[in-house]
């Protein structure tokens, strides 16, 4: 299972800091990814990172977030965070996390929470 | 970046046809690539990965099929809970971009 949280309402150019506890299974073990959905309009995937097998955990982000947006995960606590700086009126969105059973490279995601809503307006 | 297009935006059908999505990749990408619905205040699901692999609980009447760059999405005999919005995503390579979507409107 997965529950996000850490949504809310914040101003153009500010951060938050959005939160994903996984439960019932290793979580460590797992890639996790960022997906959202701006109101009325397509999932659009905003960033990965790998499970932590190697000594670095590999992290990729859309280009529009590239640079504001930092994915990181605390396995001691389960958890997946997404750090969100320079916010604008374009990442006004729900923002699910989403892991993958085998692998997300031959399996997709089949595993989503239930979403957090951000909205990023003055 | 590996895009992909996916065709057409909506779709007018009935309960009982059978209706093709399809999903174009900017470049080969072997079978890397998933189907999701999407229902209104649902968190997506996936429904076929892998191209043509059926997500387990899925229902058969859902298929997929393609490789390389061309992927087609069929529902056999279309169902009154069928009626959602469809999405493609490639998982060759990060970014895993997600299609435009497919809104399946009753006719």
């Amino acid at each position: 299972q997965l529950v996000e949280s850490g949504g809310g309402l914040v101003q153009p150019g500010g951060s938050l800091r959005l939160s994903c506890a996984a439960s019932g299974f290793t979580f460590a073990n797992y890639e996790m990814n960022w997906v959202r959905q701006a109101p009325g309009k397509g999932l659009d995937w905003v960033s990965y990172i790998s499970s932590s097998g190697g000594i670095v955990d590999f992290a990729d982000y859309a280009g529009s977030v590239k640079g504001r947006f930092t994915i990181s995960r605390d396995n001691a606590k389960n958890s997946l965070y997404l750090q969100m700086n320079s916010l604008r009126a374009e990442d006004t969105a729900i923002y699910y996390c989403a892991t993958c059973s085998t692998n997300c490279y031959t399996g997709g995601f089949d595993i989503w929470g239930q979403g957090t809503m951000v909205t990023v307006s003055s | 970046d590996i895009q992909v297009t996916q065709s057409p935006s909506s779709l007018s059908a009935s309960v009982g046809d059978r209706v093709t999505i399809t999903c174009r990749a900017s470049q080969s990408i072997s079978n890397y690539l998933n189907w999701y619905q999407e229902k209104p205040g649902k968190a997506p699901k996936i429904l076929i990965y892998a191209a043509s692999s059926l997500q387990s609980g899925v229902p058969s009447r859902f298929s997929g099929s393609g490789s390389g760059t061309d992927f087609t999405l069929t529902i056999s005999s279309l169902q009154p809970e069928d009626f959602s919005t469809y999405y493609c995503q490639q998982t060759y390579s990060t970014p895993f971009i997600f299609g435009q979507g497919t809104k399946l409107e009753i006719k």
